[in-house]
């Protein structure tokens, strides 16, 4: 069935690195990718979404491109900050629900 | 606040009890999913509705769990005879999809189970 998968973390960085998180899927078709983030604390929200291939989702200074020859939806951000910590979800779409990644710790260092 | 809210917050079962959950999403959404998500890993689909018609219903939900939504607002799930395994976060969220599907999900905070 359709999956997705996403670098174990958790991930450590100081404030200011460069940000990547790995994610890979698989699905037949093309479905709709997304990267929802969950702060401490706070509930499952929507940081960014792509719904064909070569789209490029951004928002809050993070970017994800939807690559379909290498099946692949990798979270970037060129400079973290410490606000920045949470866990981030890959995601894709199939019919009319979201299947999601284990999830992906951050921790940003000041 | 007009977001999706869920009720209990948190919840403590002796296994072999029953126990039920709600979960009221914002009012325009025709869509409500739950999602079931243990320790380390992602959100895990249980079941959606759209209105009041349940949609789908994952094949990994055992006969114990029902959910309801009985006049296409607010939602309940409820276990029956609780076990030590149910013991996760359940997540609600509700959508409404303008343009098909792919929509932004909206969740609510969740209900933490604890199964002793």
């Amino acid at each position: 069935g359709d999956s997705v998968t996403q670098m174990e973390g958790p991930v450590t960085l100081s404030e200011e690195a460069f940000l990547t998180i790995n994610c890979t899927y698989t699905a037949t078709g093309y479905p709709s990718l997304f990267w929802y983030v969950q702060y401490p604390g706070e509930g499952l929200q929507l940081l960014l979404k792509a719904t064909k291939a070569d789209d490029k989702g951004s928002n809050k200074g993070f970017e994800a491109t939807y690559r379909k020859e290498t099946t692949s939806f990798h979270l970037e951000k060129g400079s973290v900050q410490v606000s920045d910590s949470a866990v981030y979800f890959c995601a894709l779409n199939r019919d009319d629900k979201i299947i999601f990644g284990k999830g992906t710790r951050l921790h940003i260092l000041p | 606040d007009t977001g999706v809210s869920q009720d209990p917050r948190h919840k403590i079962t002796k296994r072999g009890q029953n126990v039920t959950f709600r979960c009221d999403p914002i009012s325009e959404h025709n869509r409500l999913y739950w999602y079931r998500q243990t320790l380390g890993q992602g959100p895990e689909f249980l079941t959606y509705f759209q209105n009041e018609a349940q949609l789908e219903k994952s094949r990994l939900l055992s006969d114990r769990f029902s959910a309801e939504r009985p006049k296409g607002s607010f939602s309940t799930l409820e276990i029956q005879r609780t076990e030590q395994g149910d013991s996760a976060m359940y997540l609600c969220a509700s959508s409404f999809p303008a343009g098909g599907v792919g929509e932004k999900l909206f969740f609510g905070s969740g209900t933490q189970l604890s199964v002793l």
